[in-house]
């Protein structure tokens, strides 16, 4: 059973506009979620996260949305660059619990 | 890379035979995981450990075990490998706070 799922696979955003990215998750439990950005033949590297206490967080290009009621999250990329590439995982954490559940990830393509 | 080697980089085995795969560390930190990734599947974890000879078991654990002697190495071992564990491993590492920082993966490939 997938607790955290990103159904979008891939999405392709012309340079200069907005990419969204999207999660959702199922179990309640979860209070903190993360983004990370995995490029070919690298680690995923961390990006942004937010704590359930927040329904927003921004750091430069990057907002992240949580929407708790709909146990959902967004990842908002304003403008969008080539360098960003990439694969998208968000992953989420429980309170009092060390394991990190990722999703599927997103393979965002932002076309010059 | 946050201080944190995974090795071998790559490795070719066949069926059935053992395989351990090592991740280092130097930021002394306490928390450490392995998980694999995998197209739809994104990255699983298959274990982690919280300390020294403490370990728990991830959502993909069937056909792995880990060991941790040390703060700085986190082991993961396949004992019979098969063709569904071929994949790409990650080694992460975690003070207990958020973000997890990961290392930059092992290739496997089991034939």
């Amino acid at each position: 059973d997938q607790q955290v799922k990103q159904n979008s696979p891939s999405l392709s955003v012309q340079e200069g506009r907005i990419s969204i990215l999207n999660c959702d998750y199922t179990n309640s439990m979860f209070d903190y979620f993360l983004w990370y950005k995995k490029y070919p033949a690298e680690g995923p590297t961390f990006l942004i996260s937010i704590s359930s206490i927040k329904d927003k967080n921004e750091d430069g290009r990057f907002t992240v949305f949580l929407n708790k009621s709909a146990k959902h999250l967004s990842l908002h990329i304003v403008p969008s660059q080539p360098g960003d590439s990439a694969v998208y995982f968000c992953a989420a954490s429980g309170s009092g619990t060390y394991k990190y559940i990722f999703g599927t990830g997103t393979r965002l393509k932002v076309l010059a | 890379d946050a201080g944190i080697t995974q090795s071998p980089r790559h490795k070719v085995t066949e069926t059935g035979t053992p395989v351990t795969l090592r991740c280092h560390q130097t930021e002394n930190h306490r928390y450490m995981y392995w998980y694999r990734q995998d197209p739809g599947h994104g990255l699983r974890l298959i274990h982690y450990s919280y300390g020294v000879k403490d370990t728990d078991k991830g959502e993909v654990s069937d056909g792995y075990s880990v060991s941790r002697s040390k703060t700085e190495d986190f082991l993961l071992t396949l004992e019979s490998a098969t063709s569904s564990q071929t994949s790409v491993y990650f080694c992460a590492i975690g003070t207990g706070a958020p973000p997890l920082h990961f290392g930059n993966g092992t290739r496997l490939t089991v034939t």
